[in-house]
């Protein structure tokens, strides 16, 4: 299993504005799955987006998937207060799914 | 309903005891894991069970077996507990096994060992 390198480390936004996060890996996948963990709480599945798609929406989140990079991206527009968590993105290729560092955002009122 | 539940959320104990967390799903899943989160915030797996066969023990201290009654339970038990024991624990659960579905996972116990 192989994880997926989060970027960048922390982001602060306003209410209201969008945020971007990227996230790099090495080998081929499966597919990439994002999730969400608010603090003291448990990781929330958000997306999973397979090898051979490239671009998936739910909700106000949209997530890419560049095979050819190894890269992928999730944006979140409209941020609200309740997405300060910190994003995890996880390729998949195997067995295991191997959990980064994550990308914390802070959504400011 | 809670979909994965664990039990208890706080754990506070001596070093050296013996403890025990409890995790059940009722999703009708037949895939569960453990997994820790360190103070650094990563996230790595420790075990995996799969209707009640165990598919995945990572480099875990012996000190830690799991054990599956039934494919909707998956109990943690920890021995001669240590310093570096303390951590969030977290359960998890998915349709079937691999990283080929998405994970449903635990509120998470968080362990402290004084």
């Amino acid at each position: 299993s192989q994880q997926g390198e989060e970027d960048p480390q922390a982001l602060s936004i306003q209410e209201g504005e969008n945020a971007t996060m990227n996230c790099s890996y090495k080998t081929s996948i499966n597919n990439l799955q994002w999730y969400r963990q608010n603090s003291g709480r448990g990781l929330v599945h958000l997306i999973l987006i397979r090898s051979n798609e490239r671009e998936k929406h739910s909700g106000r989140l949209r997530v890419t998937l560049d095979t050819s990079k190894k890269s992928s991206s999730l944006l979140i527009t409209a941020s609200r207060a309740a997405d300060t968590a910190s994003y995890f993105c996880v390729p998949s290729n195997d067995y295991k799914l191997s959990f980064g560092a994550g990308t914390t955002v802070t959504v400011r009122a | 309903d809670t979909a994965v539940s664990q039990t208890p959320k706080y754990l506070v104990t001596q070093m050296g005891n013996d403890k025990s967390i409890k995790c059940e799903q009722n999703l009708g899943h037949d895939t569960m894991y453990w997994y820790k989160q360190d103070s650094k915030k990563f996230l790595k797996i420790m075990f995996s069970y799969n209707n009640k066969e165990l598919i995945i023990n990572e480099t875990v201290p012996n000190r830690f077996s799991p054990k599956s009654p039934d494919k909707a339970h998956l109990n943690l038990h920890i021995n001669s507990l240590e310093l570096g024991d303390s951590a969030v624990y977290f359960c998890a659960s998915s349709l079937i096994a691999g990283g080929y579905n998405e994970q449903f996972f635990g509120p998470g116990t968080r362990l402290t060992v004084l």
